[in-house]
């Protein structure tokens, strides 16, 4: 089956800090990769995905490239705010619906 | 609102008791997963429902745990017998379809706590 690894947490960095999470995956056929965000007693918010190698998901100044060759997709923020703090997800999506996920690494970002 | 709807946000059971999840899917998704969140952990795939169709419940336990998606109204992750160890969150996630890249959209979960 599919398998998510990423960085162990926690992470703290101070605000404006750049940002790297690594995240790795193993997975058959040509799966979509994503990063959730989960912040403190909510769900989870998809923050990105990539549906093919070489793609680059984006959003709220997060990126992520979909490296096929190195079986990998690390989150990255040039300038990180109080306001990014929360858990992450790196999760793999296959040729079927079931989403397999990293166990979370939880960022903390001082003022 | 128009996302995924989960209620309760808390639920705290004794041991034997039974737990009902509830879980509204987002306006015009017709596809329900539900995760199992244990502490420090990432979220495990539990089952996967259509409208009145289990499709797939490979990661859900064997004993005590169903589920069921209605023609109408949400759907019901039921939880009998409950143990210390089903202490956990679970989430439902919803999606128009089953293809690998439409992304899953989570509710808020469901905190559920065995005394």
């Amino acid at each position: 089956g599919n398998s998510v690894t990423q960085m162990e947490g926690p992470v703290t960095l101070s605000e404006e800090a750049f940002l790297t999470i690594n995240c790795t995956y193993t997975a058959t056929g040509y799966p979509s990769l994503f990063w959730y965000v989960q912040y403190p007693g909510e769900g989870l918010q998809l923050l990105l995905k990539a549906t093919k190698a070489d793609d680059k998901g984006s959003n709220k100044g997060f990126e992520a490239t979909y490296r096929k060759e190195t079986t990998s997709f690390h989150l990255e923020k040039g300038s990180v705010q109080v306001s990014d703090s929360a858990v992450y997800f790196c999760a793999v999506g296959g040729s079927n619906y079931k989403l397999t996920f990293g166990k979370g690494t939880l960022l903390t970002v001082n003022p | 609102n128009a996302g995924v709807m989960q209620n309760p946000r808390h639920l705290v059971r004794r041991r034997g008791q039974e737990a009902r999840l509830r879980c509204s899917p987002m306006k015009g998704h017709s596809h329900v997963y539900w995760y199992r969140q244990l502490p420090e952990e990432g979220l495990k795939f539990m089952v996967y429902l259509q409208k009145e169709n289990i499709i797939d419940e490979s990661g859900m336990p064997k004993e005590r745990f169903s589920a069921e998606f209605p023609k109408e109204g949400p759907s019901i992750l039921r939880i009998q017998q409950v143990v210390r160890g089903d202490s956990a969150a679970y989430f439902c996630a919803s999606s128009r379809d089953s293809e690998s890249n439409q992304p899953q959209h989570f509710g808020d979960g469901t905190r559920l706590s065995i005394l």
